[in-house]
């Protein structure tokens, strides 16, 4: 079974407009942490945003936070306010305590629109 | 914040040749890193974790002795393709950890072309 999964390969949004990546996860491990990475077309990752399964809040950072629902293992990016500088791929990673991998979902593609 | 630091951004050779990618951790020592491959508008796939001082961890289906990483010191990985062929062309991105925090920090990348 896939670890992360990312649903949405392609979303557009309006600049000013709101947007929310869809990100669920399969874990059994009860500790474990979830981020989000932002990858422009120059191809470096960015980390944006972590939230680790312990966490009573939903972690926000600036225009980005984190719509955790634990039951539904789900945690999905919200961007307020998209910028054109928001346009590229987006994922979502999971790193379970248990081990030191982080798993990777497929990315979606996020298109800012003027 | 921590900075890693990959070099070459973009890497042209000749079949059959070698060719070496370095990434380092500028403040901080990470005892774990890890090398990932990226095919055009595709996931990051995990081709390996290297730890400090001893050998790579490698995925399935990748070939140890094609993909040979060494981890000298707790700053410095390198991955060297060896006898590069065109289907090696892709883009190879490397990330660390830093002890006691969470998140991967990511080097920006190596773009290989293998004509």
């Amino acid at each position: 079974a896939q670890k992360i999964t990312q649903t949405q390969p392609g979303m557009f949004v309006q600049e000013k407009e709101a947007v929310t990546l869809d990100c669920t996860y399969d874990t059994s491990d009860p500790s474990y942490g979830l981020f989000w990475y932002k990858q422009p077309s120059s191809g470096e990752m960015i980390f944006l945003i972590y939230q680790g399964s312990y966490d009573q809040q939903n972690a926000t950072e600036g225009r980005y936070s984190l719509n955790f629902q634990k039951a539904r293992k789900s945690a999905n990016l919200v961007i307020s306010a998209s910028q054109l500088g928001d346009s590229a791929m987006y994922f979502c990673a999971m790193r379970e305590n248990t081990g030191n991998q982080f798993y990777f979902g497929t990315g979606t593609s996020l298109t800012v629109i003027p | 914040g921590a900075v890693v630091s990959q070099h070459p951004s973009r890497v042209i050779c000749k079949s059959g040749t070698s060719v070496k990618i370095e990434c380092r951790s500028l403040d901080f020592q990470a005892t774990t890193m890890f090398w990932y491959r990226q095919f055009p508008k595709q996931s990051l796939m995990l081709m390996a974790t290297s730890n400090e001082g001893s050998k790579a961890t490698y995925e399935q289906g990748v070939e140890k002795d094609k993909f040979l990483i060494n981890h000298a010191s707790l700053t410095l990985s390198t991955l060297t393709v060896t006898s590069a062929h065109p289907e090696d062309s892709s883009f190879y991105i490397c990330s660390a950890r830093e002890g006691g925090l969470e998140k991967l920090f990511f080097g920006s990348g190596t773009q290989l072309s293998v004509l």
